[in-house]
């Protein structure tokens, strides 16, 4: 099955700097890709996504980038602020029958002021 | 707000004990997921259930089992609870066909004591 490594656990930032979070997978079928925003207690919610027939998708202050061939994405955050502070989940899905979603461990990103 | 409603949102029960947690998913969407969130497993697919039908299972328990009724709305229940399956029980819905992003709810949070 599907295997997703997301790194790092932990992210530091001062205010106004940016964020890079990285991921791979390990099914070369998946074609979708997924990232989550999970603020303490609260549920995971969709900032952004990125299909395999793209290669970067921006949204504001977040970007994805994907690399198909080297099977990894990334999630960019420019000008961060302190509300961004939360943990963020990156996700592959195949599309094969199903629509699951294989989750990474996930990042913890402290925005500092 | 994500449309998707989850009930209880906490649940204190013992050991060897069955519950059932229930979820309605957004107006239109056909397809639910259940997801366990734990500290040690971070979030993992359960099963999924498209208009009504099983259509995929993950690391669900034997214990465990789920259904979606004609109105759409699905509940998981868990049965012979053991002190591991605290959690975060997420649901999320998607819509059918091209439709890929996923929408969680609010989650029920389980103790087993």
């Amino acid at each position: 099955g599907e295997n997703v490594e997301q790194h790092p656990s932990t992210l530091s930032v001062q205010e106004g700097d940016s964020a890079v979070i990285k991921c791979t997978y390990s099914d070369s079928a998946s074609n979708y890709f997924p990232w989550y925003k999970q603020e303490l207690g609260k549920r995971p919610q969709l900032i952004i996504d990125i299909r395999s027939n793209v290669g970067e998708k921006k949204d504001q202050r977040i970007a994805v980038t994907l690399n198909k061939t080297a099977k990894h994405f990334s999630l960019h955050i420019t000008e961060t602020q302190p509300e961004d502070s939360a943990v963020y989940f990156c996700a592959a899905s195949s599309g094969a029958g199903s629509y699951q979603l294989t989750f990474g461990k996930g990042t913890k990103l402290s925005v500092i002021p | 707000d994500s449309g998707v409603t989850q009930t209880p949102k906490h649940l204190i029960t013992a050991t060897g004990q069955r519950v059932t947690l229930r979820c309605s998913p957004r107006s239109g969407d056909l397809s639910v997921y259940w997801y366990q969130q734990s500290l040690d497993q971070g979030l993992q697919f359960l099963i999924q259930y498209y208009n009504g039908e099983e259509r995929a299972k993950g690391n669900i328990l034997e214990r465990f089992s789920a259904q979606q009724f004609p109105d759409l709305h699905s509940e998981l229940n868990l049965s012979s609870l053991e002190l591991g399956d605290s959690a975060l029980y997420f649901c999320a819905s998607s819509v059918a066909g091209s439709g890929r992003e996923q929408f969680f709810g609010p989650g029920t949070r389980l103790t087993v004591l």
